[in-house]
């Protein structure tokens, strides 16, 4: 079964600093893997995906990942946060030629200090 | 072009009760999935519907049931409701039901309190 590993639930960044937040799955075959922001009281935005081609993505808001198949890792960075980045995150991973289901990690609540 | 509605936005109901939630995804759009989101079991994917007919299910117990409409629209059920069932309810949207990537447009949820 696909899953997906985010660590550290809250993460604290300095406004203008890097934000990184990792991801790591566990998969046989390749996947389709995606980053969702999800704001207070509001449903999952897209914030970049990878399904296939060029392994670095560039996403909104800044945001990139890049899909590394030897490390099973979709980290997501952006160069310098900003107060609007507070939010929580969400890795999820899905399968080509399947279904839509996406298996989630637990997220990551990103919290920016001015 | 709408997004994906979904009705209510908030519901309290007691424990015993049942519930319907409602979702109509984004116009043209012929899948619906839900999810579950809760603090301590994070998103968890209940169900997806496709032509009305249920494509894939969640490990939810059976208190937990969908339909879809021909319209697309989406209804969830859950009967003889539990403290553990307050969550926010996501539905997500999109063209078809599988094959290549098929990006999911999610709604804003239905926050669900049970007391």
């Amino acid at each position: 079964a696909q899953s997906v590993t985010q660590l550290g639930s809250h993460v604290s960044v300095s406004e203008g600093a890097l934000v990184l937040l990792r991801c790591n799955y566990s998969s046989s075959v390749p996947p389709y893997l995606f980053w969702y922001v999800q704001y207070p009281n509001q449903g999952l935005q897209l914030l970049l995906k990878y399904t296939t081609g060029a392994t670095l993505v560039k996403g909104i808001n800044g945001f990139e990942a890049e899909f590394k198949k030897s490390e099973t890792s979709f980290h997501l960075t952006k160069p310098s946060a900003h107060m609007s980045d507070a939010a929580e995150y969400f890795c999820a991973v899905t399968y080509p030629g399947g279904n839509n289901r996406l298996a989630f990690g637990k997220g990551n609540q990103v919290v920016v200090i001015p | 072009k709408a997004g994906v509605t979904q009705t209510p936005r908030y519901l309290i109901k007691t424990r015993g009760q049942q519930v319907t939630l409602s979702c109509s995804p984004i116009s043209g759009h012929r899948s619906v999935s839900w999810y579950q989101q809760t603090p301590g079991q994070g998103l968890q994917f209940l169900f997806e519907y496709f032509s009305e007919t249920q494509r894939n299910k969640g490990n939810f117990p059976g208190r937990f049931s969908g339909r879809q409409f021909s319209n697309s629209r989406s209804e969830m059920n859950v009967s003889t409701l539990e403290l553990g069932d307050s969550a926010l309810y996501l539905c997500a949207s999109s063209l078809r039901a599988s094959g290549n990537y098929n990006e999911q447009f999610f709604g804003p949820g239905t926050r669900l309190t049970v007391l």
